[in-house]
């Protein structure tokens, strides 16, 4: 049972276009929210990180929502381009129970030029 | 590029055989872990560690074994391969462990395929 949600599993979206993926959790446990951005044949890479103490995080283009009462959080993708185009994980994990990050099935954008 | 290499990059193998995937990282980093990759399942962990000798079980344990004699290496064993055990396999360090960035430095995958 996955405990992290993420949608949707693609997207297509056009250059200059905003990208959105969503998750959704239930563990109320869980107090950090990364995002891994994972381009073909490599591994995933930390592009940005929330805690559930603020509700907007953002780092250039990309910016971080976070719904501590909905247990939702989202990516937000602003001016997408096609380097943006890879697979993006929401993840959630629990400071006091270390080492335990669940991620989310993962959301494959391709952008468009 | 956090310093991870992980051998072999691709691997076959019958059902039945042993397995050893190996991950080597040079930024001495304390915590290491082991992670399968699947379609509609995202990254799940297998085992980590936290130390030399050092280890623990993650969310999907069974069929492996994991063993850490040095801090520079990890090596994940599949003592009787199954089908079910086809995946991509990353390796992941991380200097603090999840506590507080929670930053994983991932390796670029090991593609194993069981027959």
């Amino acid at each position: 049972q996955q405990q992290v949600k993420q949608s949707p599993q693609s997207l297509i979206v056009q250059k200059g276009g905003i990208s959105i993926i969503n998750c959704a959790y239930e563990n109320t446990a869980f107090d950090y929210f990364p995002w891994y951005q994972q381009f073909p044949g490599k591994g995933p890479a930390l592009l940005i990180a929330i805690r559930p103490d603020v509700s907007e995080k953002k780092e250039g283009r990309f910016t971080i929502s976070f719904n501590k009462s909905a247990k939702q959080f989202s990516l937000h993708i602003m001016d997408s381009q096609p380097g943006d185009s890879a697979t993006y994980f929401c993840a959630a994990s629990m400071v006091l129970k270390n080492n335990d990050m669940r991620f989310g099935a993962g959301t494959r954008l391709t952008v468009k030029p | 590029d956090a310093g991870i290499t992980q051998s072999p990059r691709h691997k076959v193998t019958e059902t039945g055989t042993p397995v050893t995937l190996r991950c080597h990282q040079t930024e001495n980093h304390r915590y290491m872990y082991w992670y399968r990759q699947d379609p509609g399942h995202g990254l799940r962990l297998i085992h980590y560690s936290y130390g030399v000798k050092d280890t623990d079980k993650g969310e999907v344990s069974d069929g492996y074994s994991v063993s850490r004699s040095k801090t520079e290496d990890f090596l994940l064993t599949l003592e009787s391969a199954t089908s079910s055990q086809t995946s991509v396999y990353f390796c992941a360090i991380s200097e603090s462990g999840l506590v507080d960035t929670g930053e994983l430095f991932f390796g670029e995958g090991s593609r194993l395929t069981v027959l």
